[in-house]
């Protein structure tokens, strides 16, 4: 059973870099697409990108300028990064597998700007 | 890009009870790649129906959706307790996927 695990800083001050990883076990990360998505507390669910095991990617263009996903298929994971954060940025971050719709999602993980 | 427009906000109904939810694009969603998510407090989204009605794998047939072009439906035939939730619909026609504002489906 394929599962997915996120993980990072939960707390980033602004101005700085958002890094997190999405940990695929249970099944190999290899022809497939990934994707991470973001929810600000509260609020509704938003695309951020995503990434084919190949390397090529598309992102949302609220975020192009901003955001950088890659994946590493020796360790089964693929990762996300987002510059200039501000507390705009403030989200839970989920990590999903994607076939257009996500029929897989992680738990998610908090993460907040702040100083 | 496509925005999609979900109504009604929030739904109070009685456990029991028929809930139809709406999604409408704000243009026509290519070969009706439309999804439908339920997410509870705490949790991920969960797919529940893809290519707009297509139950995705061990989804009660409870629940179903229909729909094409720019206006999408999600039929809860009769509500159970666990259903109470917030509903998401998304297009994956064209890029960027986008998702509807969400319906809160209440206990009336």
């Amino acid at each position: 059973q394929v599962q997915l695990q996120e993980s990072g800083p939960g707390l980033v001050k602004p101005s700085e870099t958002l890094s997190l990883t999405c940990t695929v076990s249970g099944g190999s990360i290899s022809n497939y697409y990934w994707s991470w998505i973001r929810q600000p507390p509260g609020k509704g669910l938003e695309w951020i990108g995503y990434i084919y095991y190949s390397g090529s990617t598309n992102y949302n263009p609220s975020l192009k300028s901003r955001v950088t996903i890659s994946v590493d298929t020796s360790k089964n994971q693929f990762s996300l990064k987002l510059n200039s954060v501000t507390a705009a940025d403030t989200a839970v971050y989920y990590c999903a597998h994607a076939r257009g719709y996500f029929d897989l999602w992680g738990r998610g993980t908090l993460v907040t700007v702040s100083s | 890009e496509i925005v999609l427009t979900q109504s009604p906000g929030t739904l109070s109904l009685s456990p029991g009870e028929r809930a139809t939810l709406s999604c409408r694009a704000s243009q026509s969603v290519s070969s009706n790649y439309l999804a439908w998510y339920q997410q509870k407090p705490g949790q991920a989204p969960r797919l529940l129906i893809y290519g707009a009605s297509s139950r995705a794998t061990g989804i009660p047939d409870r629940f179903s959706g229909s729909g094409s072009g720019t206006d999408f439906t999600l039929t809860i035939s009769r509500l159970e307790p666990e259903d109470f939730a917030v509903y998401y619909c998304q297009q994956y026609g064209i890029s960027p996927r986008t998702f509807g504002q969400g319906t809160k489906v209440e206990i009336k």
